[in-house]
């Protein structure tokens, strides 16, 4: 069974394009995270949601937005995706704030 | 800024030998975590340290909390192929409620 799943696992889209990835969890944790990892592995927390709510929210464009249907999922949209955008975006949750289970990732490539 | 900074930044080693990775910062830590990424994976959760000089074992890694919370060690006996990977530290500064990743260790095991 996968704890913390992510869709798609890659994907390739043009500049200027709005594209959505989703993830689940299937861990029963109240808190869910959005992280990117750039070229270098550097991993940067996007997003913090607990219970539906989002409680972090680092210096990010407003071109990214998260929803939280349920606590069992937590979506990222990003609207006019830029060059800089490149990267690999991954899903986390946790119980405890600072144990935290990761997704597969998603490798997102702006062309 | 509160800062991670993990030495060395690259490891390549043979399969046998021991080595030791380091996580600094200025800042003391409510509590630490090591985790471990491999390609095309999302990191895994290795070991968690909360208390000044604590000290844990997992196999052939040892983990070493300092004495003032503000650095962290992970030493590996006789590594092997199977412990290539990214190393990364993260943490919890006290008093806040972000966390933040350190920098990373690549470390490469060669047979």
């Amino acid at each position: 069974d996968t704890a913390v799943s992510q869709t798609p696992k890659y994907l390739v889209t043009q500049m200027g394009n709005d594209k959505s990835i989703k993830c689940e969890q299937n861990l029963g944790h109240d808190t869910m995270y959005w992280y990117k990892q750039d070229s270098k592995k550097f991993l940067k927390i996007m997003f913090s949601y607990n219970n539906k709510e989002l409680i972090i929210n680092e210096t990010v464009p407003n071109r990214f937005s998260p929803k939280s249907p349920d606590k069992a999922h937590l979506n990222l949209h990003i609207n006019s995706l830029e060059l800089g955008d490149s990267a690999v975006y991954f899903c986390a949750s946790s119980r405890i704030a600072y144990e935290q289970y990761f997704g597969p990732g998603t490798r997102l490539t702006v062309t | 800024t509160q800062l991670l900074e993990q030495s060395p930044q690259f490891l390549s080693i043979q399969e046998g030998e021991n080595l030791t990775v380091y996580c600094n910062s200025s800042s003391v830590f409510s509590s630490l975590q090591w985790y471990r990424q491999e390609p095309g994976e999302g990191p895994v959760l290795l070991v968690t340290v909360v208390t000044g000089g604590e000290v844990k074992k997992l196999k052939r890694l040892t983990f070493q909390f300092g004495d003032a919370r503000k650095d962290s060690s992970l030493h590996i006996t006789a590594a092997q192929p199977g412990d290539t990977g990214l190393y990364l530290c993260a943490g919890m500064f006290s008093g806040t409620y972000k966390y933040i990743f350190g920098t990373g260790t690549r470390l490469k095991v060669l047979a």
